[in-house]
C-alpha cells in the first residue's frame, strides 16, 4: 500500500529565506506527483504537477523535483514571503485518478 | 464562473442523525471524489465516481453513502453508522476518472466542516 510522508511537519522561517519541503513515497509505480497549497479552512489549490517521466517543474518562485526511483520529491520556495504561509500537501497519483496524500507541512513565514 | 461548490460551509449533527453534504461542479468533469481530512493527517478517499450512475468505495467508505444521478452533482451522506464523523470534508472533480492523461489534475471545492454535538 502506497504511503506518502512529508518532512518537516511544520516549519517557521523569516521572510526572504529560501526553503525546501520534502516528500517521500513507498511505491515508485506512480503516474505523477503533485504539490498542493491549502490555506486554513479552505480547499486545495494545485501548485505544480510533475509527470512520472519528468525530473522537475517550475512556476515562479516554486520549483519541484521528482526522483521516482528513490521515491522522493522536494518543493523549493525561493525568497519566501508572508503570503506563502499555508499548509503544503504532496500527493501521488496511482492507478486511475486516485491520489494518495501526505499529512502536509505547515509553513509560517514571519515578516 | 466555473468551479466546484460545497454546501453548507459548516454543519452540525446530533448523534444518531444522518446528514447530507452537497457538492456541485460546472466544469463538465466526468469524475468526482469525496475526501475526509482530520487534523495532522492527509486527505483520505471516501468514495469516488468515474461516471454518472457509477461509484466506488475508497479507503474509508464505512458509514458513508453517495449517489451520482447527475454529472454535476455528487452528494455525500454521513450516516449514524459513522462513529467519528467530525472532520473537514472536501469534494473534488477531474476531467476523467480513468487512466486519462498524466497531466490531469483534481480540482477541489472549499470544503464543509462537520461537527458532531
Amino acid at each position: 500500500k502506497q504511503e506518502v510522508t512529508q518532512i518537516p511537519a511544520a516549519l517557521s522561517v523569516p521572510e526572504g529565506e529560501n526553503l525546501v519541503l520534502n516528500c517521500s513515497f513507498t511505491d515508485s509505480a506512480i503516474y505523477n506527483l503533485q504539490w498542493f497549497r491549502q490555506d486554513p479552512g479552505k480547499g486545495l489549490t494545485s501548485l505544480l504537477l510533475i509527470q512520472s517521466s519528468q525530473r522537475e517543474q517550475t512556476s515562479g518562485r516554486l520549483n519541484a523535483s521528482l526522483d521516482k526511483s528513490s521515491g522522493r520529491s522536494t518543493l523549493y520556495i525561493a525568497a519566501s514571503q508572508p503570503g506563502d504561509s499555508a499548509t503544503y500537501l504532496c500527493a501521488v497519483r496511482e492507478y486511475g485518478n486516485k491520489l494518495v496524500f501526505g499529512a502536509g507541512t505547515i509553513l509560517r513565514v514571519k515578516s | 464562473d466555473g468551479g466546484i461548490t460545497q454546501s453548507p460551509k459548516y454543519l452540525f449533527r446530533k448523534e444518531g442523525q444522518n446528514v447530507t453534504l452537497s457538492c456541485e461542479q460546472n466544469l463538465n468533469h466526468d469524475a468526482m471524489y469525496w475526501y475526509r481530512q482530520d487534523p495532522g493527517q492527509g486527505l483520505r478517499l471516501i468514495y469516488y465516481s468515474q461516471i454518472v450512475n457509477d461509484f466506488q468505495k475508497g479507503d474509508i467508505a464505512e458509514g458513508y453513502s453517495v449517489s451520482r444521478e447527475k454529472k454535476e452533482s455528487f452528494p455525500l451522506t454521513v450516516t449514524s453508522a459513522q462513529k467519528n464523523p467530525t472532520a473537514f470534508y472536501l469534494c473534488a472533480s477531474s476531467i476523467s476518472g480513468s487512466i486519462g492523461r498524466s497531466t490531469d489534475t483534481q480540482y477541489f471545492g472549499p470544503g464543509t466542516r462537520l461537527t458532531v454535538l
